[in-house]
């Protein structure tokens, strides 16, 4: 079956850097773009950014582009997503989520990974 | 971006009854090929979202016809009938027609 599973949470100090992983398993990685994002304590759900299938192709919400990086290892069937420069507000669960070709909709998503941001 | 407003934000519904959410967004959202490029997401707490329609009014795997879509250009409306305790969580509209893909505030259906 269709799986995204995420790696374990994180407690970072501002600043750092956090990079979260997304190994899929159950279907053709090489078919599936994945998008993140991610969901603030008691808040709504906020897209990052997303990768699409078969290619290195990555599109942004403007308000993280100049610190996130996202990458797929087709090899690993792993994608990734790398923040930095962690402020306090970047606290929250990060989800991936797969699409078909493209990076959106979102038909499978990944358990989350807690992200905290504490000095 | 484009802003996706929900309403109402709280739901509190009797098991058996009908709920209807709203989701109304900034810009229009059907495509020159015919398609609204909404889609709606469901979360139970605790857990990760899930996918009920996309591309208006396509319905993914394993979504009851109990749930359906409405709506067009820049208002949409999802209906679940014969409300049952696992449809309570928070549903969310979400605009797919352009980056940043951007959400409603989400709809917390409650049992009263």
């Amino acid at each position: 079956q269709v799986q995204l599973l995420q790696s374990a949470a994180e407690v970072k100090k501002p600043g750092a850097s956090v990079k979260v992983s997304c190994k899929t398993s159950g279907y053709s990685f090489t078919y599936y773009g994945i998008s993140w994002l991610r969901q603030a304590p008691g808040q709504g759900l906020e897209w990052i950014g997303g990768i699409r299938a078969n290619s290195d192709e990555t599109q942004f919400a403007q308000k993280f582009e100049a610190r996130v990086t996202l990458t797929r290892d087709t090899s690993a069937n792993t994608a990734y997503m790398e923040l930095k420069n962690l402020r306090f507000d970047d606290s929250a669960v990060y989800f991936c989520a797969r699409a078909y070709l493209s990076t959106v909709p979102f038909d499978f998503w990944g358990q989350g990974t807690q992200v905290t941001v504490s000095s | 971006d484009i802003v996706m407003t929900q309403s109402p934000l709280f739901l509190p519904v009797t098991p058996g009854e009908a709920a209807s959410i709203s989701c109304r967004s900034s810009q229009n959202l059907l495509d020159d090929n015919g398609y609204n490029y909404v889609d709606w997401y469901f979360q139970k707490p605790g857990q990760s979202p899930q996918l009920l329609f996309y591309l208006g009014s396509n319905r993914a795997s394993g979504v009851p016809d109990r749930l359906s879509v409405s709506g067009s250009g820049t208002d949409f409306t999802l209906k679940i009938s014969r409300l049952e305790a696992d449809d309570v969580g928070t549903y969310y509209c979400m605009q797919s027609l352009q980056t940043p893909y951007t959400f409603g505030q989400g709809t917390k259906l409650e049992i009263k």
